[in-house]
């Protein structure tokens, strides 16, 4: 069984600050984790992904995400917001089957 | 390379009326999915086919039913449409093994009334 849960459904930032974004998982294997973005009317996007290499991941856009097994947590964090990042942010989990398990998503509010 | 499309962007259903949504991909990947994504709740699967030739039911399949008509192309049909499925709806695809990354198409943005 797996789950994703991504804590707080908005996020609000001052354009120049520190984005960061939670999500902790539960997996009954060693999982895959993702980060994806969806921008206004688009559709999902890979941002960055860990697979059991490197814990630090480094993304597109500045974006990158710490594996931290013993949290069992996977937060995405960017040093400075840009008024582009505003977006719906998903934390996704894959074990072993063919099918990832979502998050419920995180809104990014980039205030200038 | 077009990679995940979707057909139609935009779809207006009256209560009761049938419709099928296509997804055609480009990827050769073996793995392809349909997903609703309504506000607050994420994305929900409702069908995916882990290879050609096998459908299976996701979190929310009622009141849909899908085909997997070859590798490149997977359709959600809509017998009997209701109000509560106006949503948005996403195809996806994945090659298992390798990067198990989901490609996903632009959305079809579907209202009942």
């Amino acid at each position: 069984a797996q789950s994703v849960t991504q804590l707080g459904s908005h996020v609000s930032v001052s354009e120049g600050a520190l984005v960061l974004l939670r999500c902790n998982y539960s997996s009954s294997v060693p999982p895959y984790l993702f980060w994806y973005v969806q921008y206004p009317n688009q559709g999902l996007q890979l941002l960055l992904k860990y697979t059991s290499a490197a814990t630090l991941v480094k993304g597109i856009n500045g974006f990158e995400a710490e594996f931290k097994k013993s949290e069992t947590s996977f937060h995405l964090t960017k040093p400075s917001a840009h008024m582009s990042d505003a977006a719906e942010y998903f934390c996704a989990v894959k074990g072993g089957s063919y099918i990832p398990t979502f998050g419920r998503g995180t809104s990014l509010i980039v205030h200038p | 390379n077009a990679g995940v499309t979707q057909t139609p962007k935009f779809q207006v259903l009256k209560t009761g009326q049938s419709m099928t949504l296509q997804c055609a991909q480009d990827m050769n990947h073996n793995s392809m999915y349909w997903y609703r994504q309504d506000p607050g709740m994420g994305l929900r699967l409702i069908y995916y086919s882990a290879s050609e030739g096998t459908t299976d039911k996701g979190e929310v399949p009622n009141g849909y039913n899908v085909s997997r008509l070859n590798k490149r192309e997977f359709s959600l049909r809509l017998e009997s449409a209701a109000p509560s499925q106006t949503s948005v709806y996403f195809c996806a695809t994945l090659q298992a093994g390798t990067t198990d990354t989901q490609y996903f198409g632009p959305g079809t943005r579907l209202t009942v009334l």
